[in-house]
Order: C-alpha cells, then structure tokens, then sequence
C-alpha cells in the first residue's frame, strides 16, 4: 500500500474557524491532490501541486488554499468553514501525471456546524 | 462541459456476472480509470483503459470505445466483498481527472 496518511480523520468545526487538514505521503511522488467527495457528485479536485512550492487550482477552489513546503506534506486550509464545506477530504497521490494511477489516503470527514 | 455518466446503482446475485457502463464526454481523452470505493473508504484502482478493446485482471475486466465514449467494467464470479462503489473517471486533455458519480453495487446472496 502506497504510504500516505491524512490527519485528522474526523473533525467537527464551526462556522467561520479557520481548519488545515494535513496529507503525509512517504512515497516521494511529485504530484499531490485535495479532492472533496460529495453524495450524487463525483470527486471534485479541489487543488493540487507537481512539485514543491508548485501548486494550481481546481474546480472547486474557492474558500480553499494550499501550501506545500516539503514534498512529503501538502496541507490544505480552510480559512473560515462554512457549512458547503461539509464533506469528506481526500488526499491523492501520483508519480506520473499522464498515465499514473492515483493513491488515495484514508479521507477526512469534515462537518462545519 | 465535461460530464460522465453512470448508473446509480445496480444489484446483482453472488456467483453471478454483472456490467457497470460509462458514458462520457470531455474536452480530449488521455485515458479512462476504474476505481472501487467500500463505504466509508478511499478508492483504490481497479483499471486504466487507454485504447480501445479490453483489458482483463482477474475476475475484473475493462472496455473502452473511444469512438463511442463508452466504457464498461465487467465483474464475473460475483463475491459478497464486490459490495462497494465503482467509480468512472476520464483524463482529460489538460490531464485533469474528470469522475462520474459512481454505480453502487449490491450483492444479494
């Protein structure tokens, strides 16, 4: 199994804090992505980086930022919740960009009350 | 606007063989995946389709038919753990991943 861990896995937040959910991987791939999951929609990528300081936005971008220092972590915040951003977070992982697969962490549930 | 299609749900008998379709239409096409998702799971890759015809893994098989922006997985020798949901997606030609809703399958004994 490919070694990415996503903390925290359950959060329960209020509207207007600010929230950062943190993706680790250990695999030493270049690209990393922040999708939300949604019942009756698709994954939505919300951003994503290919490389250290190199990230770009997403469909779903708005009321989110992304920071990647190191490789190994990619964070993504939430600089004041608000109730639509309600759902389940994933972090994804992949070493090519035009034909790797994705590796997935665990998800982390959000609700913002 | 780039859209994939899949069935909701289907339910299928244990032991039977059951076809999840996809249908889409995106702005070009730089391969198609198949991922399966449990409940309250990550989704982990079942299959990558870039040319036409079938790929086979298993009791797991893909189609793809560019021509008709269509693609089916096709499960055989249905298990109780097949219960999960399966999830389309399309690389595009910015090579963004564009992902249907996802079929939930059930498994009836």
């Amino acid at each position: 199994d490919a070694g990415i861990t996503q903390s925290p896995r359950h959060k329960v937040t209020e509207t207007g804090t600010p929230v950062t959910l943190r993706c680790h991987q250990t695999e030493n791939h270049r690209y990393m992505y922040w999708y939300r999951q949604d019942p009756g929609h698709g994954l939505r990528l919300i951003h994503y980086s290919y490389g250290v300081k190199d990230t770009d936005k997403g469909e779903v971008s708005d009321g989110y930022s992304v920071s990647r220092s190191k490789t190994e972590d990619f964070l993504l915040t939430l600089e004041s919740a608000t109730s639509s951003q309600t759902s389940v977070y994933f972090c994804a992982i992949s070493e090519d960009e035009e034909t790797g697969e994705l590796f997935f962490g665990e998800g982390s549930r959000l609700t913002v009350l | 606007g780039q859209n994939i299609d899949q069935p909701t749900e289907m339910t299928a008998t244990e032991g039977a063989i059951v076809q999840i379709n996809c249908t889409y239409q995106t702005s070009g096409f730089n391969g198609l995946f198949w991922y399966q998702q449990h409940a309250g799971e990550a989704p982990t890759f079942l299959s990558y389709n870039v040319l036409d015809g079938l790929e086979e893994k298993g009791r797991f098989s893909s189609f793809l038919s560019r021509s008709k922006g269509y693609s089916y997985l096709l499960l055989k020798e249905l298990q109780m753990k097949d219960s999960a949901s399966y999830l389309c997606a399309v690389r595009d030609s910015n090579y963004q991943l564009i992902w249907g809703a996802g079929t939930k399958l059930i498994i009836k004994p």
